[in-house]
C-alpha cells in the first residue's frame, strides 16, 4: 500500500523568504502522480501544484515550485517571497495511475510571520 | 458560481440521530468522493462514485450510506450518529483526461459535532 510521509508537523517563515515543505512517499508503482494542497484556516482544500511521475521537469506555479526526486521517492514543495496568504496547513497527496484514490500526509502547518 | 458546493456547513446533532449531508458539481465530472478530516487533519477516503457507479468503499461503518442520483450529486447519510463520527466531512470531484487526474476539487466541508 501507498504511504505519504510529511516530517515536518510545524513550519515558520518570515514575510519574503522562501520555505521548503518536505514530503516523501512509499510506493511500487512507476506511473502516479503527485499533489500538493493547501487548507487555510477558512477550512477549504485548494490544489496548489501538480506532477506526472513520468515527467522529470518540476512542476512550478507561481511562487510555488516541486522538488521532485522519483528514485529517492521525494516531492518537496518551495514556497518563494512567502506572503501572509500562505498561512495555511499543506498536504502532500498521492495518486496511483488509473485510480482516482487521492492519499494524504498528515499536513505541515505552515506560519509566515511579519 | 460554486464548483462543488456542499451542505449544510455545520451540523451539530446528538447521538443516536440520523443525518445526510449533501453535495452538488456543476463541473461536469465523472467522479465524486468523500472524504472525512479527523481531528488531527488527517484526511481519509471514505468512497467515491463515478457516473452513479459506486467505485471505492474504505473501511467505513455500515452506518454510512452514500446515494448518487446522478452524477453531479453525491450525498451522505448516517444513521446512528456516534461521538467518533464527528469531523469535517469533505466532498469533492475529479474528471481523468487523456493526460490523467488533475486532482480534486472539494467543496468546503460540513464540520459535524456529535453532542
Amino acid at each position: 500500500a501507498q504511504t505519504v510521509t510529511q516530517s515536518q508537523p510545524e513550519m515558520s517563515v518570515q514575510e519574503a523568504e522562501t520555505v521548503t515543505l518536505s514530503c516523501t512517499y512509499d510506493t511500487s508503482e512507476n506511473n502516479y502522480y503527485l499533489f500538493w494542497y493547501k487548507q487555510p484556516p477558512s477550512r477549504q482544500m485548494i490544489l496548489v501544484i501538480r506532477q506526472e511521475a513520468y515527467k522529470q521537469q518540476n512542476a512550478t506555479e507561481n511562487r510555488f515550485s516541486v522538488n521532485f526526486q522519483k528514485a529517492a521517492k521525494s516531492f518537496s514543495l518551495k514556497i518563494s517571497d512567502s506572503q501572509l496568504g500562505d498561512t495555511a496547513m499543506y498536504f502532500c497527496a498521492f495518486m496511483k495511475h488509473n485510480t482516482d484514490k487521492l492519499i494524504f500526509g498528515t499536513g505541515t502547518r505552515l506560519q509566515v510571520f511579519p | 458560481d460554486t464548483a462543488v458546493s456542499q451542505t449544510p456547513k455545520y451540523l451539530v446533532t446528538q447521538m443516536g440521530n440520523d443525518k445526510s449531508i449533501k453535495c452538488e458539481q456543476n463541473l461536469g465530472h465523472d467522479t465524486m468522493y468523500w472524504y472525512k478530516q479527523d481531528s488531527k487533519k488527517f484526511l481519509k477516503i471514505m468512497f467515491s462514485y463515478n457516473n452513479k457507479e459506486l467505485i471505492i468503499n474504505e473501511t467505513v461503518p455500515n452506518r454510512f450510506s452514500p446515494k448518487s442520483p446522478d452524477k453531479a450529486h453525491l450525498n451522505l447519510h448516517i444513521n446512528s450518529l456516534e461521538l467518533g463520527d464527528s469531523a469535517v466531512y469533505f466532498c469533492a470531484s475529479s474528471q481523468v483526461t487523456g493526460q490523467g487526474n488533475y486532482g480534486y476539487t472539494f467543496g468546503s466541508g460540513t464540520r459535524l459535532t456529535v453532542v
